[in-house]
């Protein structure tokens, strides 16, 4: 079947400008995780969605960063007003409710802000 | 502290050979699961291994294995025989009860030819 999708795959902005993006986690998978990892880093820990449930919001670095899930499936995470230090490639990855909840990682969103 | 600590920023390895990443980690947790994964130049995360805690054997999947030493909070990757598309950043991973990931800062493996 179909893997985890995100779009754009490359977005360049000014600083200052909202940005969205974009992730489809694999049919089925209730839990969806977005991540950041900066050039040469390891993955920052952003928000973490299971189910039906409110979100695991203790990852987003300041109030600029939302994200939401409608429906259970697609999710968007939006930066407000970018910074230059926001530029980073944003990893979106699902999984089963089961346990250990395996993860399925997207191709990613390389974010410059220029 | 640290979930997760990978002390070896970069390695390299003869083709054909075996190498060891160096994984420890950090939980007060009984139950938890630790995973290892591959990201190549391309960028995409691939799945690797997975070791639960209350695993006895150490899981092993085609030339990887993880050796496991729950005592030491150790739980390191054995990749044998080389090969040159091996080479990429490896992250190890661990899940604890409280669902959320926690990553390494991972370690950068050449295979030289």
């Amino acid at each position: 079947g179909a893997g985890v999708s995100q779009s754009p795959s490359n977005k360049v902005t000014e600083k200052g400008k909202d940005v969205e993006l974009r992730c489809d986690p694999i049919s089925g998978h209730t839990a969806l995780y977005w991540y950041r990892q900066s050039l040469g880093q390891g993955l920052e820990f952003l928000i973490y969605f299971q189910g039906n449930s409110a979100p695991d919001k203790s990852g987003l670095p300041s109030d600029r960063f939302s994200a939401e899930r409608t429906g259970g499936s697609v999710s968007t995470l939006t930066i407000q007003r970018t910074q230059q230090e926001d530029s980073a490639v944003y990893l979106c990855a699902s999984s089963l409710p089961d346990w250990p909840y395996e993860q399925y990682f997207g191709p990613g969103t390389r974010l410059t802000v220029t | 502290a640290q979930k997760i600590t990978q002390t070896q920023p970069g390695m390299f390895v003869q083709e054909k050979e075996a190498v060891t990443l160096d994984c420890t980690y950090d939980t007060s947790d009984q139950s938890y699961g630790l995973f290892w994964y591959k990201q190549p130049s391309s960028g995409e995360m691939i799945f690797l291994i997975y070791q639960g805690s209350y695993d006895e054997q150490n899981a092993t999947e085609g030339r990887y294995s993880l050796n496991f030493q729950k005592a030491r909070k150790s739980a390191n990757l054995v990749i044998s025989a080389s090969q040159l598309g091996d080479s990429a950043m490896y992250f190890c991973a661990i899940i604890d009860t409280g669902n959320q990931f926690y990553f390494g800062t991972g370690t950068s493996l050449t295979v030289i030819p």
